[in-house]
């Protein structure tokens, strides 16, 4: 079974500060996708790599996919507290092509 | 384009019902997936329909299941619920429903089994 372990699980922050989510596996994946949750809202993708090593920015997020395919990490800068939500990150598994989606990780941003 | 719309968006059943949950994906989506998502278990695959057939499955038991139509609609059905079915259950449809296709998820059912 193909399991994708998010850390940290919850995250209470100062709006300003800088923070890191990682999304770990022992699989490899053929690529890997990030996405933001809000409450009473379904989820919406932010990215996908494909690369490994690849790194991709989006305004204040950047992504980054590891070497080995087997794991990814989200970095904010600056947050802000519109980054307030659920961050997801989703594998896709090379022989079925599904999505296996990581345990979550809750971000609050405070004013 | 209108978004993906999923209904109804509450409902609440007693143990030993079933329910009908329908998907109305983006027009021009021919994949939709479904997906149930709980506080302990996150975000877990049921399944999903391309051009009206099953084309992936995840580890749900028989009592889940579901259906596409020619217009790309899509209903699960949940049968002799279980309180542990009680979760939020989301779609999201996609052009050609791979990996790297993005997905773009409905508002979700929240189910309440009692």
């Amino acid at each position: 079974t193909q399991l994708l372990e998010q850390s940290p699980q919850f995250l209470s922050i100062q709006e300003g500060e800088n923070l890191t989510v990682y999304c770990n596996s022992s699989s490899v994946f053929s690529s890997l996708q990030w996405y933001r949750q809000e409450p009473g809202e379904g989820p919406v993708l932010l990215v996908t790599v494909v690369t490994g090593g690849e790194v991709k920015k989006l305004k204040r997020l950047t992504f980054q996919f590891g070497d080995a395919r087997k794991d990814s990490s989200l970095h904010i800068t600056a947050a802000q507290p519109g980054d307030t939500g659920l961050y997801l990150c989703a594998g896709a598994a090379f022989n079925t092509d599904k999505l296996i989606f990581g345990t979550g990780t809750r971000l609050q941003v405070f004013p | 384009k209108a978004g993906v719309t999923q209904t109804p968006r509450y409902l609440i059943k007693t143990r030993g019902q079933q329910v009908t949950l329908s998907c109305s994906p983006i027009s021009g989506h021919r994949s939709v997936s479904w997906y149930q998502q709980t506080p302990g278990q996150g975000l877990q695959f049921l399944f999903e329909y391309f051009s009206e057939t099953q084309r992936n499955k995840g580890n749900f038991p028989g009592r889940f299941s579901g259906r596409q139509f020619s217009n790309s609609r899509s209903e699960m059905n949940v049968s002799t619920l279980e309180l542990g079915d009680s979760a939020l259950y989301l779609c999201a449809s996609s052009f050609r429903g791979t990996s790297t296709d993005t997905q773009y998820f409905g508002p979700g059912t929240r189910l309440t089994v009692l």
